[in-house]
């Protein structure tokens, strides 16, 4: 069955970086684009990145562009998000997902990210 | 301020049907599939409906979705406790980015 895994959270300062990873299995990887996706605490559902299905492309939500950078790795069945410069709002709950067609179909658990002093 | 616009909260008893709504533009909802989440905090966001009215296996017919424009609705029929969650409609949008709205609280009375 399809199964996605985060892991890499943690807490961290303002301004440092960190990188997520997400575990892909169950599936052809190399066949499907890759999103991430976070909730900050008390809010709602916030897009954050798209990966095409061979890497080729890239798109950001306004408010991470410049500073994260989504990326993958088919050999290793594996999808990243290095998040530079981070801000206090960067706090969130960080989920990949998988996108079918017109869907975010499967999601991971998500791994808690906190940015603070 | 999410630029699919859903009420924030929604109720109904055990039984009953209630929607919930979500409001776009051309640029999102009219040109794109719709999709709706089931979320409890801490889990996994769940698909309930993809492509504006289809359930994944597994879903019950309970749900329904629809869409008419740049507006979409989730319906859900006999209201079970079991029902009590956050929903969030979701699209693509012409400007490459996904969109979710803001979501919805269920509260089962």
């Amino acid at each position: 069955q399809v199964q996605l895994v985060e892991s890499g959270g943690g807490v961290v300062q303002p301004g440092t970086s960190l990188r997520l990873s997400c575990a892909a299995s169950g599936f052809t990887f190399s066949s499907y684009g890759m999103h991430w996706v976070r909730q900050a605490p008390g809010q709602g559902l916030e897009w954050v990145a798209v990966i095409s299905y061979d890497g080729s492309n890239q798109y950001y939500a306004d408010s991470v562009k410049g500073r994260f950078t989504i990326s993958r790795d088919t050999s290793k069945n594996t999808l990243f998000l290095q998040m530079n410069s981070l801000r206090v709002e960067d706090t969130a709950v960080y989920y990949c997902a998988r996108f079918a067609v017109t869907t975010w179909d499967y999601w991971g658990q998500g791994t808690l990210v906190t940015v603070s002093s | 301020q999410s630029v699919l616009t859903q009420p924030p909260s929604a109720s109904g008893t055990p039984g009953q049907r209630v929607t919930i709504s979500c409001s776009g533009s051309n640029s999102n909802i009219g040109s794109y599939a719709i999709s709706w989440y089931q979320h409890l905090p801490g889990t996994a966001p769940k698909l309930l409906i993809y492509s504006n009215n289809q359930r994944p296996s597994g879903v019950p017919d309970r749900f329904s979705g629809s869409k008419s424009g740049t507006s979409a609705s989730l319906a859900i029929s006999g209201l079970q406790s079991e029902d009590e969650a956050d929903y969030y409609c979701a699209a693509w949008d012409d400007s490459l980015n996904g969109l979710f709205g803001g979501g919805t609280k269920l509260t089962v009375l």
